[in-house]
């Protein structure tokens, strides 16, 4: 079974500030994603890659497949990313996630 | 985009009760739907996969007795847990894909039981 495992688990930022969060696995995979739950428990799939990198606005993701890592970036933080963020990974099995990143940001 | 709603969102009752869990692809139709759960402050741990007509896989040590779950069309799937126990009392979560259970999956806001 694959280990995932986020790094920090917790994580306070000033407003504006860039965050990385880390997230890496033990095992080969196929797809990696990248979620952010909300204090309420809604989730929202940010990225889902295989190879390279992906941005999206303020988020940028990259995955290393021969070192089994991805990151995820925040630039210019703000106060409404305060959230958890989920790494989760496939491969000849469903989804597996981390126990996730809570990031709070304070302005 | 596409958007999966849960219903209820949040719902109580007491021990020895069956609760019924909806969720439903509000603007696509769902091939694969998965259930999960999530403790306080843990990771989410998948429950079961549902194909539409067809009956759902359910992980390891989760009692499919226990945890109906129920998919008969494209846009809905219902979890029934029943006789529950407070340990039962968790946040459960859904997601569905468009095509192959390996697509992005698309999750819903989650419905929080509390068993009395």
């Amino acid at each position: 079974k694959n280990e995932v495992e986020q790094s920090p688990q917790n994580l306070t930022a000033q407003e504006g500030e860039f965050i990385t969060i880390n997230c890496s696995y033990s095992v080969g995979i196929s797809a990696l994603h990248w979620l952010q739950q909300h204090p309420g428990g809604g989730i929202v799939s940010l990225f889902m890659l295989s190879s390279g990198k992906k941005k999206h606005g303020r988020l940028i993701a990259t995955i290393n497949i021969q070192e089994k890592h991805s990151s995820l970036h925040i630039t210019a933080s703000h106060p409404r990313d305060s959230a958890v963020y989920i790494c989760a990974v496939r491969g000849n099995t469903p989804l597996v996630f981390g126990k996730g990143t809570r990031l709070s940001v304070i302005a | 985009g596409a958007v999966v709603s849960q219903h209820p969102s949040w719902v109580i009752c007491k021990s020895g009760t069956s609760v019924k869990i909806e969720c439903r692809s509000l603007d696509f139709q769902a091939t694969t739907m998965f259930w999960y759960r999530q403790f306080p402050k843990q990771s989410l741990m998948l429950m079961a996969t549902s194909n539409e007509g067809s009956k759902a896989t359910y992980e390891q040590g989760v009692e499919k007795d226990k945890f109906l779950i129920n998919h008969a069309s494209l846009t809905l799937s219902t979890l029934t847990v029943t006789s529950a126990h407070p340990e039962d009392s968790s946040f459960y979560i859904c997601s569905a894909t468009q095509g192959a259970s390996t697509d992005t999956q698309y999750f819903g806001p989650g419905t929080r039981l509390t068993v009395l």
